[in-house]
């Protein structure tokens, strides 16, 4: 299957913690990213081969994986982390990249 | 500091081709894979193509192949993407993007964006 589906939005506590989800069956196979982009600018990278952190990004950040559902855990949102969130994976079937759709995470 | 700044977007007629390039800097350019993303107003991210950081790996998305060519220019640290047969669903803005890790294969992270440059396909 080619498909990432993540919930389109997801609310969040100032200093709570939020998951964001997404699922699809290569995720059982491949690896998952996650890019932040914040309104008008360009995507930035947050986590990558499933758990790890460039450097710079806070350890607030961090991925899991269970089964063919990936996830990027917030533990303490800040108003700042408010931002579209994408998760992109392998397609199995041809070797490209495939992107979720995205969700909008608001910091209330 | 990593610099990607990307060129040649406009306004181009249906069926006309157009030459997006990416020009890099402050990193060692021939040891990176290098991608396309597009964003298409109010939409998602959409990947478009790849390339090896030697040139000889390609890979593109089902909706621009045939159509678009990824290229680079190791000596000149340059990034192309070249589209052909434009229709109005490649209206986006356009980032080049870099590999997180140098290696042969080209990867699904890209840790360094530029700014993008808009496509805008109408009559």
């Amino acid at each position: 299957s080619s498909d990432l589906t993540q919930d389109p939005a997801v609310s969040v506590a100032l200093g709570q913690t939020v998951r964001i989800t997404c699922q699809g069956d290569s995720l059982r196979t491949f690896y998952a990213t996650w890019y932040q982009q914040k309104s008008g600018q360009a995507p930035f990278l947050v986590i990558y081969d499933g758990s790890k952190r460039p450097s710079g990004i806070p350890d607030r950040f961090s991925g899991s994986r269970s089964g063919r559902t990936v996830s990027l855990t917030i533990t303490g949102a800040q108003a700042e982390d408010e931002a579209d969130y994408y998760c992109t994976s392998r397609d199995t079937s041809d070797n490209s990249v495939i992107f979720g759709g995205g969700t909008k995470l608001t910091v209330l | 500091q990593v610099q990607l700044v990307e060129s040649g977007g406009g306004v181009v007629q249906p069926g006309r081709s157009l030459r997006l390039s990416c020009s890099a800097s402050g990193f060692t350019f021939k040891n990176y894979a290098m991608h396309w993303v597009r964003q298409a107003p109010g939409r998602g991210l959409e990947w478009v193509a790849s390339v090896s950081y030697g040139g000889d790996g390609k890979l593109y998305a089902a909706s621009v192949k045939g159509r678009f060519t990824v290229s680079r220019d190791n000596s000149k640290n340059t990034l192309h993407l070249r589209m052909t047969s434009l229709r109005s669903d490649d209206t986006a803005m356009y980032y080049c993007a870099k590999d997180v890790v140098t290696a042969p294969e080209m990867g699904i992270s890209f840790d360094r964006w530029g700014q993008g440059t808009l496509v805008t396909v109408a009559s």
